[in-house]
């Protein structure tokens, strides 16, 4: 199974709505998880079941989407949200596999 | 409190074999419907998923990789084991262990990795 996040970067201010997007070479359900990751830290939790967040991530976090086409969604892009983020399938008769990544940079 | 910690070589030689041990606290492989996955990134790039062991001692790993990789379980110590043979200069990255739980959530069997551990370098280099 192959995850292709796009866009593969992207700039963006403070406050922006930001939107990026996952697609399942397969349907894969809701068998989806987010990830965050800042530079030289370990990636954290976002959003797993496609949509259902993670114990005390902000709720401008959100996730959409079934079966091949997901996204994850900011509504108001905050300072500290300038990272870089994973989508991962979580069907464990498949393979584990992750995203290319979408990084979110300072515009 | 679920924490993880790799531990292991810093350099690697190619064509040698590498070894890396998670050790975790705060849960046990003994639970059911638990496992310690492995992910690694190479620098600057994406994470990559590596294998995967759980409480019955299921093993899943990465099509791509399978033939290379072991990984093994000391439930009495709360540790796991990652072996990779015939280390190239391209598995050059950060390697990351991570907790697994696999529940019934909904209609969905499924668990995530979270936590993580903070990662250990490994530069394969002669």
């Amino acid at each position: 199974i192959q995850l292709t996040q796009s866009p593969s970067s992207l700039s963006a201010s403070v406050g922006d709505r930001v939107t990026i997007t996952c697609r399942a070479s397969q349907d894969i359900s809701r068998y989806l998880a987010w990830y965050q990751q800042k530079p030289g830290k370990a990636p954290k939790l976002l959003i797993y079941a496609a949509s259902t967040l993670q114990s005390g991530v902000p709720s401008r976090f959100s996730g959409s989407g079934s079966g091949t086409d997901f996204t994850l969604t900011i509504s108001s892009l905050q300072p500290e949200d300038f990272a870089t983020y994973y989508c991962q399938q979580l069907n464990s008769n498949l393979a584990l596999t992750f995203g290319g990544g979408t990084k979110v940079e300072i515009k | 409190q679920i924490t993880l910690k790799e531990s292991g070589p810093t350099l690697v030689k190619p064509t040698q074999t590498l070894t890396l041990t998670c050790t975790f606290s705060g849960f046990s492989l003994a639970t059911t419907e638990v496992g310690v996955g492995w992910i690694r990134q190479p620098p600057g790039k994406a994470l990559e998923w590596l294998g995967i062991i759980y409480w019955n001692n299921d093993k899943q790993y990465s099509p791509s990789l399978k033939n290379r990789l072991t990984i093994t379980k000391d439930t009495s110590k709360n540790q796991v084991v990652l072996t990779m043979t015939n280390m190239d200069p391209g598995d050059t990255g950060t390697y990351y262990c991570a907790h697994r739980l696999v529940q019934w959530f909904g209609a969905l069997y499924l668990g995530w990795f979270d936590p993580w551990g903070q990662g250990t370098r490994v530069i394969v280099s002669s």
